[in-house]
């Protein structure tokens, strides 16, 4: 089957620690997008990348780093300087900038 | 700042009508249009894309778009409880999807 995967479901980690959410797509997509949704909120622009090895910043993306060393993994790292990192985080992969978008389950991440 | 708006709702509609969801953009470049639906607790689900001017009807959906007014909207004929979702308006920007904040749609039996 061709998706999305992201890992893990529900994180939990301390305040002052680094976490990286995982997301992973065999859709043979180029593009791959990281979004955050706070209760009740829309989608906000983390980051995203349209080719391996390149990635552009969304419209929130202070306090968070990403990489793409391949093309089906876009891992995202939330960092010790998120100030407010407790949200849901959705992954999602596009065959071309524009076009229609896929989306992964969610990560849900709790820092406490 | 190119925007898409959405009524946030809710929107409440008794089972068996047609629930109306509007949304409009400010980019008169965006040539692509896309509605979600979101369950609570859930990711995002494409439900309908839309091109060109006119309707676009898949089973209980249709997908409007009025390029010259900038106004997108989706229909849901025989609206089920199952419906009851939060449902994203989408429009492509320039190297990017522009999502609105979405629109509640409670369908009561």
């Amino acid at each position: 089957d061709g998706g999305i995967t992201q890992s893990p479901k529900y994180l939990f980690r301390k305040e002052g620690q680094n976490v990286t959410l995982s997301c992973e797509q065999n859709l043979n997509h180029d593009a791959m997008y990281w979004y955050r949704q706070d209760p009740g909120q829309g989608l906000r622009l983390i980051y995203y990348s349209q080719i391996v090895n390149d990635f552009q910043k969304g419209d929130i993306a202070e306090g968070y780093s990403v990489s793409r060393e391949k093309k089906e993994s876009f891992p995202l790292t939330v960092t010790s300087a998120q100030k407010n990192p407790t949200a849901f985080y959705l992954c999602a992969s596009n065959i071309a900038l524009g076009e229609e978008q896929y989306f992964g389950p969610g990560t849900r991440l709790t820092v406490t | 700042q190119k925007e898409v708006e959405q009524n946030s709702g809710p929107l409440s509609v008794p089972e068996g009508a047609i629930a109306s969801l509007n949304c409009t953009y400010s980019d008169r470049v965006s040539q692509s249009f896309f509605w979600y639906r979101q369950y609570s607790g859930k990711s995002p689900e494409l439900i309908m894309s839309i091109y060109s001017n006119g309707d676009k009807e898949d089973g209980r959906f249709t997908a409007q778009l009025n390029k010259a007014s900038q106004y997108v909207s989706l229909l849901i004929r025989d609206s089920q409880p199952s419906d009851s979702a939060t449902y994203l308006c989408a429009v492509s920007g320039t190297d990017k999807l522009i999502f609105g904040t979405g629109t509640r749609l409670q369908v009561f039996p």
